[in-house]
């Protein structure tokens, strides 16, 4: 599975659209993008993930660049809740969830 | 919505002690995984199980078994716990091994060995 590369940390207005940037420029063609969040004392959450198109769900939007090495998960109006660790992994979609190697993630702290 | 429950939030060992880590998922999913999480490392798998009575070895099993006796139930045990395995361990389940949905998490179990 391809490395991920993301920011340690970021800060976000509470309302406003938080956007948190991963790279992934080993990625393979038949790799997908997902992303998770691990709130405090609990278990990660499956967010979203996409292959080359970008992607919205009720929690996020995924958008992908064109090259594919790099994406970027955005939160639209972000609350308190949300405040998390967010990590960004790649893998090929066919293989489940063995061998999902989570990186450190983005502490994303969303103030008021 | 796909529950995964793990039966202590929180538990404390002594050295040398056999600890078992329970896990049960209530959606018939075939597979599920046991991790363990440490500041700095992310999460790392231990082992993880596509079939009843089937299991594999994840990045890093030694010092750990599983049992899956039934499709429901994935243990962890420890067989003589370590100081090295204080950690955070987090159960996961999924429809198919070979499914494009995420992983579903249970809450953690943070244990402690003395």
């Amino acid at each position: 599975d391809a490395k991920t590369t993301q920011p340690p940390s970021m800060d976000c207005a509470e309302g406003r659209a938080a956007n948190l940037p991963c790279n992934h420029s080993t990625i393979s063609g038949n790799e997908y993008v997902y992303w998770y969040r691990q709130i405090h004392s609990q278990g990660p959450q499956y967010i979203i993930h996409g292959l080359k198109n970008n992607e919205t769900n009720e929690m996020a939007s995924l958008i992908i660049t064109e090259d594919r090495k790099s994406s970027t998960l955005i939160l639209p109006h972000a609350t308190l809740r949300d405040t998390a660790v967010y990590y960004c992994i790649v893998r090929v979609g066919n293989t489940g969830g063995f061998k999902t190697i989570f990186g450190a993630g983005t502490r994303l702290f969303v103030k008021a | 919505d796909v529950k995964v429950t793990q039966s202590s939030r929180y538990l404390v060992k002594r050295t040398g002690e056999k600890v078992f880590l329970e896990c049960v998922q209530d959606m018939d999913h075939e597979n599920m995984f046991w991790y363990r999480q440490d500041p700095g490392l992310g999460l790392r798998l231990i082992y993880f199980s596509y079939d009843v009575k089937m299991k594999e070895k994840g990045d890093i099993p030694e010092g750990y078994s599983v049992s899956r006796e039934k499709k429901e139930r994935f243990s962890l045990i420890l067989e003589s716990a370590s100081t090295n395995q204080t950690s955070m361990y987090l159960c996961a389940s999924s429809l198919r091994l070979r499914g494009r949905r995420g992983q579903f998490f249970g809450p953690g179990t943070r244990l402690t060995v003395l």
